[in-house]
């Protein structure tokens, strides 16, 4: 069973903070992981991808990988009202199946 | 500058009907997927496909069939709706290369079933 497991949240942050969102898989084999935004109502976006062990920093967005601790995580500096979503991360195991969490509903208050 | 398409947005269905989805992308993507997102639940993949003529059962396949006749069109067919099936789906695309896995959503297709 290729399991992805993410606290559902919600994630309440006040706005200029850190949110912190984290996400373990199962399989051991995984390759590539992603995190997506879903806006209510709306389909999934991807906001960061991460290939290799360390971190990765995009803007106000880092992915963190831990191949080892099979955790991956995403830190959203200087939070703002607009990132008020539910974010979904996804692991990309070999066999190309796509799985996703159940996401983390964050909110940013103003 | 289409992408992903994916039709009908909205569809109501009564129970033991039939209805195909269709979802069609114009990025020349060799894989392809279908996933179904319940209220204030993640996504859960029900098939993907690799290639024309490749087709393989994801998390929850029940209920649901396939095809891949072109790397164009990758439609959904529920036979004998039940209420379970009562979800929001979601066909995406991508390169499936190890370095550029990004898929692309389409915009979802909101199903009822009565």
């Amino acid at each position: 069973q290729k399991e992805v497991e993410q606290n559902s949240g919600p994630l309440s942050v006040p706005e200029g903070a850190i949110a912190s969102l984290n996400c373990t898989y199962s399989d051991r084999g995984s390759q590539s992981f992603f995190w997506y935004r879903q806006y209510s109502g709306k389909s999934p976006e991807l906001i960061m991808s991460i290939y290799s062990n360390g971190d990765k920093e995009d803007g106000r967005f880092t992915a963190q990988l831990n191949k080892a601790s099979q955790y991956v995580s995403l830190l959203i500096r200087d939070s703002q009202p607009s990132d008020s979503a539910t974010y979904l991360c996804a692991v990309l195991p070999w066999g190309n199946d796509m799985r996703f969490g159940a996401g983390t509903r964050l909110t940013v208050k103003p | 500058n289409a992408g992903v398409t994916q039709t009908p947005k909205f569809r109501i269905l009564k129970i033991g009907q039939s209805m195909t989805l269709q979802c069609a992308q114009d990025m020349n993507h060799n894989y392809m997927y279908w996933y179904r997102q319940d209220p204030g639940m993640g996504l859960k993949l029900i098939y993907y496909s690799v290639g024309a003529g490749i087709t393989d059962k994801g998390e929850v396949p029940n209920g649901y069939n396939v095809s891949r006749s072109t790397t164009e069109d990758f439609p959904l067919r529920l036979e004998l709706a039940a209420p379970s099936q009562t979800s929001v789906y979601f066909c995406a695309s991508g390169s499936g290369q190890e370095d550029t896995g990004e898929l692309f959503f389409g915009e979802g297709s909101r199903l009822t079933v009565l």
